[in-house]
């Protein structure tokens, strides 16, 4: 089965460092990753793992361990306008047409 | 580049009729489209594959025949809810895939009276 989970809703300050923890359980693995989306939009890419490690980007950096089926989402220097919900999505195998399954999201508030 | 339209962003339909939506990629050619659902305060849920010149894979429990999908050619795929009811209204989400990457497309809100 497929099974993507991450925390309902966070609440971090601006400013701060927040952690958003995603594990999954798949058929297939080819790649993670983590989408922003703000409520009534589409939602726009922020990163992609597919080996272990970290990858960084500005002020936003995915983590990946393929043993533990886990990764992470690390947001520094937090603005209001973090104020989203962030999605961890995996893509199945080539042959499974290469589709995307999200977890349920996470809903991030950034207090002043 | 990579940009994914969507047509219409907003529509409101009367229950038992149908709603076509479009999607297009604007400066690529995606021989692989997918379709998703999503209701509020829910994630994206997959609805379909759409590839190009062939018929659409189904995701479990999506009704193939209420939800028909035409991928007629690289750049454009089209699904259309047929015989809609409230329980349809919901935000439709196509994305396009090229080079490996998927570029969504800026959603359609369906709202079904």
């Amino acid at each position: 089965g497929q099974n993507i989970d991450q925390p309902t809703e966070m609440t971090a300050t601006e400013g701060a460092i927040v952690q958003i923890n995603c594990t999954y359980q798949t058929s297939g693995f080819n790649g993670l990753f983590w989408y922003q989306q703000h409520a009534g939009e589409a939602p726009t890419f922020l990163s992609y793992n597919v080996l272990d490690g970290l990858e960084e980007k500005g002020r936003f950096s995915s983590f990946l361990s393929r043993s533990k089926g886990y990764s992470y989402l690390l947001l520094k220097e937090l603005q209001m306008k973090d104020s989203a919900s962030y999605l961890c999505a995996v893509r199945g195998r080539y042959n499974q047409g290469g589709k995307l399954i999200f977890g349920q999201g996470t809903e991030l508030s950034v207090k002043p | 580049g990579a940009v994914v339209s969507q047509h219409p962003s907003r529509v409101i339909c009367k229950s038992g009729t149908s709603v076509k939506i479009e999607c297009r990629s604007l400066d690529f050619q995606a021989t692989t489209m997918f379709w998703y659902r999503q209701f509020p305060k829910q994630s994206l849920m997959l609805m379909a594959t759409s590839n190009e010149g062939s018929k659409a894979t189904y995701e479990q429990g999506v009704e193939k025949d209420k939800f028909l999908i035409n991928h007629a050619s690289l750049t454009l795929s089209t699904l259309t809810v047929t015989s809609a009811h409230p329980e349809d209204s919901s935000f439709y989400i196509c994305s396009a895939a090229t080079n490996g990457e998927q570029y969504f497309g800026p959603g359609t809100r369906l709202t079904v009276t």
